[in-house]
């Protein structure tokens, strides 16, 4: 069965400093990776996907990942954050069909 | 532009008491999904739902729960019997149609209380 796991259960920024979300999942022959953002009182908003292609994939509000088959990883990063990055972020695998197997995630706080 | 949506928001309920949850995926999607997440952990994987039939189901599923497409844009998830533990936010999610297979997209939850 697959796994994730996200290194960082809370990660505090200053605005507009870089960031970097890490995540790691188990090893399969095939994976999909998602990265999810939780804001506050709502629900999971897809940020980006990587299913197959360039190991970069760039998502939305700015922020890109990168597919890392040798370490097993998908780190997210956003070269500079805003208040309105505060946010819990799940990272996800796919598992057999459909499944979505998500980490225990990472809540983002931004410091002004 | 389309979105999961769920109802009640927030739903209070006596232990042993039944539940229903509901969910409009977005309209052409094929697959439709129920997530958990309780308090504090994960959000874990309950059942996906294809064709009018499940395609999966984790061990969470077990006899108490079950899922129905009564009418073509509805996806519910009823509780029989519910327990304490079975506190938590559900989250919807659909995916398929134009959008890609692999794309999840995700209502806002119901919070779910058993007292």
């Amino acid at each position: 069965a697959q796994s994730v796991t996200q290194l960082d259960s809370q990660v505090p920024v200053f605005e507009e400093a870089p960031v970097e979300l890490r995540c790691n999942y188990s090893s399969s022959v095939s994976v999909y990776l998602f990265w999810y953002v939780q804001y506050p009182n709502q629900g999971l908003q897809l940020l980006l996907k990587y299913l197959s292609g360039s190991t970069l994939v760039k998502g939305i509000n700015g922020f890109e990942a990168e597919f890392n088959k040798s370490q097993t990883s998908f780190h997210l990063r956003k070269p500079s954050v805003h208040i309105s990055d505060t946010a819990e972020y799940f990272c996800a695998v796919r598992q057999g069909a459909q499944k979505l197997v998500f980490g225990q995630g990472t809540r983002l706080t931004i410091n002004p | 532009e389309p979105e999961v949506t769920q109802t009640p928001s927030h739903q209070v309920t006596q232990m042993g008491q039944e539940v229903i949850l509901r969910c409009v995926p977005i309209s052409n999607h094929l697959y439709f999904y129920w997530y958990r997440q309780i308090l504090g952990q994960k959000v874990e994987f309950l059942v996906s739902f294809y064709n009018n039939e499940i395609s999966e189901k984790s061990e969470i599923f077990d006899d108490q729960f079950s899922v129905e497409r009564p009418d073509g844009s509805n996806f519910t998830l009823k509780i029989r019997s519910t327990k304490l533990e079975d506190s938590a936010m559900y989250f919807c999610a659909s995916s398929g149609g134009d959008r890609g297979l692999y794309e999840q997209y995700f209502g806002p939850g119901t919070r779910l209380t058993v007292t």
